[in-house]
């Protein structure tokens, strides 16, 4: 089975400092991992994969992230958060073999910027 | 279009009623997935079609919900006698299927709130 934990309910970032959503994964085999952003009343908007490569992808928005195979994480970045970042973010996962194509999600992290 | 498409918005049903949720994927793509949010959750997946052929539908949650993708396009998600723990967001998605690469993302439509009173 493949999982997804969002440890966090709630993170809180000051606009200009930089922002950390944390993600870790549970899957056999190699993983593809996805981050969703999801406004209010709006669909899951896609914001960056890792599929293969550099552990370090960059996805919209100045958001990137960073896969560490040992540690199971996919932890989102941004270096500089804006008050327009403010959504609740999903981590997703599927595995890597033709058959499996459904994402599992975690449970979301509200992320709020405070000006 | 340019995004995926779900119809209606909003619904509300009454408990044992019958509901038909629409979605229209994006022109050409072949793959298609069906997901459940319920409030404060994230999505959970309910099935997946590749063109007409419905190749997933372990998450379904009971005999009373009913996917089909008759024509490789359009979609309908059908949920008979509907009950209150039905009440969530259903959420339609769609790829571009890459042969066996299959590591495109989803893109996803804004979703059909029902509600069952």
């Amino acid at each position: 089975a493949q999982s997804v934990a969002q440890p966090e309910d709630q993170v809180n970032v000051a606009e200009g400092n930089p922002l950390t959503v944390k993600c870790t994964y549970s899957v056999s085999g190699n993983p593809y991992l996805f981050w969703y952003v999801q406004y209010p009343n709006r669909g899951l908007q896609f914001l960056l994969k890792y599929i293969t490569g550099d552990n370090l992808v960059k996805g919209s928005y100045g958001f990137e992230a960073e896969f560490n195979k040992s540690q199971t994480s996919f932890h989102l970045k941004k270096p500089s958060a804006l008050v327009s970042d403010s959504a609740l973010y999903f981590c997703a996962v599927r595995k890597s073999n033709f058959g499996n194509e459904k994402l599992t999600f975690g449970t979301g992290t509200r992320l709020t910027i405070i000006p | 279009g340019a995004g995926v498409s779900q119809s209606p918005r909003y619904k509300v049903a009454k408990r044992g009623q019958d509901v038909a949720l629409r979605c229209d994927p994006i022109s050409g793509h072949v793959s298609l997935f069906w997901y459940q949010q319920a409030l404060g959750q994230g999505p959970e997946f309910l099935t997946y079609f590749q063109n007409e052929a419905q190749l997933d539908k372990s998450g379904l949650p009971s005999d009373r919900f009913f996917a089909e993708r008759p024509e490789g396009s359009v979609s309908t998600l059908k949920i008979q006698r509907t009950q209150q723990e039905d009440s969530a967001v259903y959420l339609c998605a769609s790829s571009i299927y890459q042969g066996a690469r299959m590591n495109t993302e989803a893109f996803f439509g804004q979703g059909t709130r029902l509600t069952v009173v």
